[in-house]
């Protein structure tokens, strides 16, 4: 498929447990971001790349979170020592250039992350 | 982190019937976003505005940049079923930080 994909689609664990979300942005597509999406809410910026790099982690809630891109690739994100307030989607989104102007951010359909 | 102040949170609306929904800042943005979101997926951009004042169209779809910078408005006409879905606003701060703000959310149900 040409959109962003992402996995697990849906993520159950228990509170305490790291887990380890996957992004694969569209191909050829240098920047990647993440979001945080809790329920009923607009979506929250956590992190941004531009190739393997990242300019702006301001987003990220704790040092429980971080994340890395490879390859100009794909990205994860590692959530340690997950806790109930963590539950909530989790959505990649890539686009082709950086900067000047807005460039396009095409999502993908998000990782529901469920600790109990 | 922060977020827009959008409303209406939630419509209630007939078939065909117009839509208007809102968008307000605290801070300047130099571009503002239109998204929807249906369930299980990740936000579509509708529209995308750079300019004060602008003024854009996307089918039944209009949208406005506040004067202000501070601001915009969606407008969707002659609503059908397939509009149903949450609408996001999005500001972008600065050229150069990719970064986006978004709003609440203003879910539109069609009332049969």
């Amino acid at each position: 498929g040409a959109g962003v994909s992402q996995s697990p689609s849906n993520k159950v664990t228990e509170k305490g447990k790291d887990v380890e979300l996957r992004c694969d942005p569209i191909s050829g597509h240098t920047a990647l971001y993440w979001y945080r999406q809790r329920l009923g809410q607009g979506l929250e910026f956590l992190i941004y790349f531009q190739g393997n790099s990242a300019p702006d982690k301001s987003g990220l809630p704790s040092d429980r979170f971080s994340a890395e891109r490879t390859g100009e690739s794909v990205s994860t994100l590692t959530i340690q020592r997950t806790q109930q307030e963590d539950s909530a989607v989790y959505l990649c989104a890539s686009s082709l250039v950086f900067g000047v102007n807005y460039n396009e951010q095409f999502f993908g359909p998000g990782t529901r992350l469920t600790v109990l | 982190g922060q977020q827009l102040n959008q409303s209406p949170q939630s419509m209630f609306i007939q078939e065909g019937e117009d839509v208007s929904m809102n968008c307000t800042s605290s801070s300047i943005f130099n571009t503002w976003l239109w998204y929807k979101q249906d369930p299980g997926e990740g936000p579509v951009l509708l529209i995308a505005l750079y300019k004060a004042g602008e003024l854009t169209s996307n089918g039944r779809l209009t949208a406005q940049f506040g004067i202000t910078r501070k601001d915009s408005f969606l407008n969707i006409s002659a609503s059908i079923p397939s509009d149903v879905g949450i609408y996001f606003c999005a500001g972008q701060l600065n050229f150069g930080n990719e970064k986006l703000t978004f709003g609440t959310g203003t879910r539109l149900t069609i009332i049969p």
